[in-house]
């Protein structure tokens, strides 16, 4: 079974300029999710879409961050404009439909490569 | 909101030495909790993971973890460490985000090296 694929894995922008990576999720899974990860902590999520449709994006800065998923498959999230705090591996996931029946109905996310982004 | 903290940043240990990495959490609720690990030039991955029942669990590569609910805690242990374990951990909390869904929260991480 294929992994989550993830592209590019590296980029290197100045600020202000825009950027967008993109996400393939591990076939079947209807729950796509994005995070992104500062050097030296862990992992933030920014958005997590089911299907097509948004779940949570109360984590993403909406006045420069924008996320799709559109066929419900692909998803790609964009910065304009990139600020030096961007700087971040930029994470996404995929898993089986997560419920929202409460915590019994989790299912596992598993994890692309990430795209490495660098503001200058 | 939900919160994790991991208390050591980065442990050396020698091959064979025992481990164990602490996890503390936040929330008031059920929580599902979690550990993952990511190799050198690796994928985050599962390692191993509680949702009910008893409260040691064990994951791959002979890696358990206990979970006080009392104390909030979900420390990671293995008996002997091998050079292969060098990596980094991380500990998770799934759990209600308050904005219509369940959330994973992330502790810091701890970065393990292990020396042969």
């Amino acid at each position: 079974e294929a992994g989550v694929a993830q592209s590019p894995r590296y980029k290197i922008i100045e600020k202000r300029q825009s950027v967008a990576f993109w996400c393939n999720p591990i076939s079947g899974h209807a729950t796509l999710y994005w995070y992104q990860q500062i050097l030296g902590q862990g992992p933030k999520l920014l958005i997590q879409f089911q299907n097509n449709g948004v779940v949570d994006d109360s984590q993403l800065p909406k006045d420069r961050f924008s996320a799709e998923r559109l066929k419900g498959v692909d998803s790609t999230l964009k910065i304009q404009p990139a600020k030096l705090e961007d700087s971040a591996v930029y994470l996404c996931a995929s898993s089986r439909p997560q419920g929202l029946a409460g915590v019994g109905s989790y299912n596992e996310q598993f994890f692309g490569p990430g795209t490495r982004l660098t503001v200058l | 909101a939900q919160s994790v903290s991991q208390h050591n940043h980065h442990v050396i240990l020698s091959e064979a030495a025992s481990l164990e990495l602490g996890c503390n959490y936040s929330y008031g609720g059920t929580v599902n909790l979690f550990w993952y690990v990511q190799y050198p030039g690796q994928h985050l991955q599962l390692l191993l993971k509680y949702f009910s029942g008893d409260p040691l669990v064990k994951g791959i590569k002979g890696f358990e973890a206990e979970f006080i609910k009392s104390k909030f805690s979900f420390n990671l242990r293995k008996p002997s460490v091998q050079w292969s374990d060098t990596a980094e951990y991380f500990c998770a909390v799934n759990a209600y985000s308050g904005a219509g869904s369940y959330q994973l929260t992330f502790g810091k991480g701890t970065k393990l090296s292990v020396i042969p």
